[in-house]
C-alpha cells in the first residue's frame, strides 16, 4: 500500500525567510510525486513533480523540491518567502502496484503555510 | 484554454436524497478523476475514468458512483445521502494519452461545496 504523509499541520515563516514544507512517502514502486496547493474557495493548482532524472526540481511561484530516494522524502522549498505563498499544501504520489497494475494517487493531509509580513 | 469547469458550485441536499455533480475537462483531456475534501479525512480519491472507462476506484461505498461521457465530460452521483457526505467534490482532468497519464499532472476544478441537511 502507498501512502504520503506531511507531519506538520502548520507551518509558520517570515516574509524573506526560506521556507520547507516536509513530504515523506511510502510506495510498492518508483514513486511519481507531486505538489499541489491550493487557496482559499479554490481548487488546488500543479506547482511541481518529480518523475525521474536530477532530484531538485523546479516548480511554479519560485518553488522548487529535493526528491530523496534514502529517505524517502520530497520536500517542497523556496529561498525566499511571501505572504502570497500563504495557502494550503498538498504532496502527492502516483504508485503503480506490480501486482495489480492498480493506479493510485495519494494526496497527504495538506501542511498550512502561514507566511508573516 | 478554458478551465475544468464545475456544476453546481454550491448545493445542499437532505439525508436520503440524491445528488449529481458534473465536470467539464480541459478540452482534449480525455482523463477525469473525482475527489472529496472534508477537514476531517483530507483530500480522498473516488475514482478515475479514462476515454469513458472507469481505470481506478478509491475506498468508497456503492452510493458513490460516476461516469464518463465521449466527450469526456464526467459526472458523479451519490444516492442516499448522509451527513458525512458534506464536503467539497472536486474534479480535475490530466493529460490525452494512457501513456501519460500516471506522469502528469491534474488541473483541478473550483469544486462543489455539498452540504447534507
Amino acid at each position: 500500500a502507498q501512502s504520503v504523509a506531511q507531519p506538520e499541520d502548520q507551518v509558520n515563516v517570515a516574509e524573506g525567510n526560506p521556507l520547507t514544507v516536509k513530504c515523506t512517502y511510502s510506495v510498492s514502486g518508483n514513486p511519481y510525486l507531486f505538489w499541489y496547493v491550493q487557496y482559499p474557495n479554490r481548487g488546488l493548482q500543479f506547482l511541481l513533480k518529480y518523475i525521474t532524472g536530477d532530484n531538485l526540481v523546479k516548480g511554479s511561484y519560485g518553488f522548487e523540491a529535493e526528491f530523496n530516494k534514502s529517505q524517502t522524502s520530497f520536500h517542497l522549498k523556496k529561498p525566499s518567502a511571501l505572504v502570497s505563498d500563504s495557502a494550503l499544501y498538498f504532496c502527492a504520489v502516483r504508485d503503480i502496484e506490480r501486482n495489480t497494475g492498480r493506479r493510485a494517487l495519494t494526496f497527504g493531509s495538506g501542511t498550512r503555510l502561514q507566511v508573516q509580513p | 484554454k478554458a478551465g475544468v469547469t464545475q456544476t453546481p458550485r454550491y448545493l445542499i441536499k437532505t439525508r436520503g436524497q440524491q445528488v449529481t455533480l458534473s465536470c467539464s475537462p480541459i478540452s482534449g483531456h480525455r482523463s477525469v478523476s473525482w475527489y472529496q475534501q472534508t477537514p476531517g479525512q483530507g483530500l480522498q480519491f473516488l475514482f478515475e475514468y479514462f476515454s469513458e472507462t472507469q481505470r481506478n476506484k478509491g475506498n468508497f461505498p456503492g452510493r458513490f458512483s460516476g461516469r464518463q461521457f465521449s466527450n469526456s465530460r464526467s459526472e458523479m452521483n451519490v444516492s442516499t445521502l448522509e451527513l458525512g457526505d458534506s464536503a467539497l467534490y472536486l474534479c480535475a482532468s490530466s493529460s490525452q494519452d494512457v501513456g501519460l497519464a500516471d506522469y502528469n499532472e491534474q488541473f483541478f476544478g473550483p469544486g462543489t461545496r455539498l452540504t447534507v441537511l
